[in-house]
């Protein structure tokens, strides 16, 4: 069975780092490509982040710069790397599958419960 | 970036009757090589997260009911729930995934009348 923990969340101020992490099961997260959404408190869904899984990475504007998306075979662990946080940033942080093929990359049939970060002075 | 566009916001339809909601993208979404529409569905209840309903704007997902049901091509798009039941109140967002960024419509909340 598929299933997509995701841990890191919480408070922190402006200006802070935090690590989010997102532990697979029933599936192997670099034979996929593993994207990070998020959804501000009561408001729709942003696309943040995407690692392809050849490697490649690639990121929405607003965070360009700032969060780095990884991943660990050893661990089948994807993580969100996140710097310079705003108050804009926060939100719930879901790990989602995409499909194994490239066409269904954005696709997102699996989705972890999410983990909520708050950046707030 | 790719506006994905809902209509209404919200509505509310009596059990057993049919709902409709409709997606529009600023561009098209249909790549004419596979004739394939990037276009998604998905449900998402309160305290949940999204869950996949539809892709190729209409090849229903394994295990997602046959009321379930997505249709239109280019930039126009539907999803028909075509008898609600009562577990299918929730907030439904399309997404496009044919160009990067992925985004998604601001969502079509269902409730029950």
């Amino acid at each position: 069975e598929v299933q997509l923990v995701e841990s890191g969340g919480g408070l922190i101020q402006p200006g802070g780092s935090l690590r989010l992490s997102c532990a697979a099961s029933g599936f192997t997260v670099s034979s996929n490509y593993m994207s990070w959404v998020r959804q501000a408190p009561g408001k729709g869904l942003e696309w943040v982040s995407i690692i392809h899984s050849g490697g490649s990475t690639y990121y929405a504007d607003s965070v360009k710069g700032r969060f780095t998306i990884s991943r660990d075979h050893s661990k089948n662990t994807l993580y969100l790397q996140m710097n310079s946080l705003r108050t804009e940033d926060t939100a719930v942080y879901y790990c989602a599958r995409g499909g194994v093929d490239a066409a269904l990359a954005f696709a997102f049939d699996y989705w972890g419960q999410g983990t909520l970060v708050t950046v707030s002075s | 970036d790719i506006v994905m566009t809902q209509s209404p916001d919200s509505l509310a339809v009596s059990l057993g009757e049919r709902a409709t909601i409709n997606c529009k993208s600023s561009q098209t979404v249909l790549y004419t090589s596979n004739n394939n529409n990037y276009l998604a569905w998905y449900q998402q209840k309160p305290g949940q997260p999204p869950k996949l309903l539809i892709y190729w704007a209409s090849t229903r997902e394994s295990g997602v009911p046959d009321r379930f049901s997505g249709s239109g091509s280019g930039t126009d798009f539907t999803l028909t729930i075509s008898s609600l039941q009562a577990e299918d109140v929730a907030v439904y967002y399309c997404q496009q995934y044919y160009i990067t960024p992925p985004t998604f419509g601001q969502g079509t909340k269902v409730e029950i009348k």
